[in-house]
């Protein structure tokens, strides 16, 4: 069984739709990383939390630790918007992050 | 700051060629990583150092060499070219990892190797 779980693994929908991302992990974690992946390559990272709520602008990120379960939420979508959105739990006393295969969304204008 | 830069940004090699992938941050970061990233695949980590003089492999290290004589720098080298190695290098840096606090990772834009 996988240690980090994201769905949808493809997600398309019309610019301006309310768009949601889940992840769920199974292991005791430090902090949790939201990563947008663009068309061309690069990295970036959105949020990283540990507790809450986090917003910036359009994007919203929530954990719920006691449940396991984090999820990323964009409002009025765009489609530049459009990428791959990684979920990567940091497993506490680890050195690594632990990866989610990622979501790949598609926004149509 | 410049952030985290790698060098270069793509190269050919054939099979048994060794090479080295550079990267650098110039935010006194700690923590820096590298991963590989394949078609249609999540990253994997190669290796990894916590602090200058420290590495430790991670997922995916066979193949690979790194050394951390620098805070600044963190190359990676390849022993001897293989096609399996065909793939997207990422680099990333950050303030800590694993030390009780969590800090944002910092990702360079990538080096595209294809070996034939």
């Amino acid at each position: 069984k996988n240690e980090v779980e994201q769905s949808p693994q493809n997600l398309t929908a019309q610019e301006g739709e309310f768009i949601t991302i889940n992840c769920s992990y199974s292991v005791g974690i430090s902090a949790l990383h939201w990563l947008q992946q663009h068309p061309g390559g690069g990295i970036v990272s959105l949020f990283m939390l540990s507790s809450g709520k986090k917003k910036h602008g359009r994007l919203i990120a929530t954990i719920n630790i006691q449940e396991k379960h984090s999820s990323l939420h964009i409002t009025a979508s765009h489609p530049r918007d459009s990428a791959v959105y990684i979920c990567a739990p940091e497993a506490r006393g680890n050195y690594q992050l632990i990866w989610g295969a990622g979501t790949k969304l598609i926004i149509k204008p | 700051n410049a952030g985290v830069t790698q060098t270069p940004k793509f190269q050919v090699l054939k099979t048994g060629q060794s090479m080295t992938l550079q990267c650098a941050q110039d935010m006194n970061h700690e923590y820096m990583s590298w991963y590989r990233q394949d078609p249609g695949m999540g990253l994997r980590l190669i290796h990894y150092s916590v602090g200058a003089g420290i590495t430790d492999q991670g997922e995916v290290p066979n193949g690979y060499n790194v050394s951390r004589s620098t805070t600044e720098d963190f190359p990676l080298r390849l022993l001897s070219a293989a096609p399996s190695q065909t793939s997207v290098y990422f680099c990333a840096s950050s303030y800590n990892l694993g030390g009780g606090n969590s800090y944002e990772q910092y990702f360079g834009p990538g080096t595209r190797l294809t070996v034939t």
